[in-house]
This record gives structure tokens, sequence and C-alpha cells, in this order.
């Protein structure tokens, strides 16, 4: 059973902080990583991808992705009020047609 | 361009009725996911159509199917409706035939009575 392993949380940090996500993933052959951003009551927001090991950076998100370690996680620098969400991690499966979800990680961030 | 649409937003049904449910993808692409989301599962993949073919599918019973017009429109379908159906199901495009980064459209929340 291929699975994808988040902290459900909550994760409670202040206004202007760094929130650090993480994520595990099962399947080696797993090739490409999501982060996406779901609001209370909304669809999926699709906040970054990334597919090769490091770091990519896109605004105040960093995302890392270790393949070596099956591991994936989420930096959110200058944390505002408005970043409060569940953040969902997901990977490709190896057939690359559908994405496996972990249940998500709330983030509480307080003004 | 506009995002990807899902129809009906709302639908409440009692148990052993079916239901259809619509999406139509982001103009220009071809490949459409659907999810279920519950609070307990949180989303699980259902199926992936791209240019009429059903390519992938999750681990849920026959009573769930799809399919997808030469548009790229897509429907699922539900029969025999369970109370554990309830959900909010979630269709998602993609513009690579490869797979790649899915768009989610709003998703329909079904109320199983």
């Amino acid at each position: 059973q291929k699975e994808v392993e988040q902290n459900s949380g909550p994760l409670s940090v202040p206004e202007g902080a760094i929130a650090s996500l993480n994520c595990t993933y099962s399947d080696r052959g797993s090739q490409s990583f999501f982060w996406y951003r779901q609001y209370s009551g909304k669809s999926p927001e699709l906040i970054m991808s990334i597919y090769s090991n490091g770091d990519k950076e896109d605004g105040r998100f960093t995302a890392q992705l270790n393949k070596a370690s099956q591991y994936v996680s989420l930096l959110i620098r200058d944390s505002q009020p408005s970043d409060s969400a569940t953040y969902l991690c997901a990977a490709e499966t190896q057939a690359g047609t559908a994405l496996i979800f972990g249940k998500g990680t709330t983030l509480s961030v307080s003004s | 361009k506009a995002g990807v649409t899902q129809t009906p937003r709302y639908l409440i049904k009692t148990r052993g009725q079916q239901v259809t449910l619509s999406c139509s993808p982001i103009s220009g692409h071809r490949s459409v996911s659907w999810y279920q989301q519950t609070p307990g599962q949180g989303l699980q993949f259902l199926f992936e159509y791209f240019s009429e073919t059903q390519r992938n599918k999750g681990n849920f019973p026959g009573r769930f199917s799809g399919r997808q017009f030469s548009n790229s429109r897509s429907e699922m379908n539900v029969s025999t409706l369970e109370l554990g159906d309830s959900a909010l199901y979630l269709c998602a495009s993609s513009p690579s035939e490869a797979g790649g980064t899915q768009y989610f459209g709003p998703g329909t929340r079904l109320t199983v009575l």
C-alpha cells in the first residue's frame, strides 16, 4: 500500500515565524511531489511542485526533497494569519497519473 | 483561463439511489482525475482519464465508475449509494499526458441520507 504520511498537527506558529511542514512517502518509484493548501470548505490549491533533490524556492515558500530519505518538506517564511489552512503533501504514483495524498497538517498562525 | 468547473456543487441523495457528477477541465487539459475526500480517509484517488480512456483506477468498489467525452469533459457515477459515500468529490485536470501538476475544481459535496 503506497502511503504518504504527515503529522496532522495542529502546528501553531506566531505571525512572522517560520512554519515547517514535513512529509514522508513509501513509494521509492515516486518522482514528483506536490504541496497543496486547503482552506476550510474549499478545494486544494497548488502551492509548489518539486521533482529533484534539494530546495526549490517560490516567494515565502521553500520545498525540500530528499529521495534517499523519502522525505519532503515545506517551509513557510514570515508566516501570516492568511496562511492558516491545511497543507496536503502529495506524491505522484509510479504510473504517473495518480496522486497519493497525506491526510494533511493543519497550520494555525496567530497574530 | 477558466478553471476546472464541477456541477452540481451540492447534492443530497438517499441510500440506494445513484448519482452523476460532472467535471469540465481547464481548456486544453486532456487528463481528468477524480478524488474522494472524507474527514476520516482524507483525499483518495478514484480514477484518471486521458483521451476518453481510463488509465488508472484507485481502490474503490465497482459502484464507482466514470467516463470521459471527446471534449475532455468527464462524469463520474456512483450507483446504489451508501451512507459512507457522503464526501466531497473533487475533479482535477492536468495539461500533461505524462501526469504532473493537477489543478482542482471546487468539488461536489454529496450527502447521502
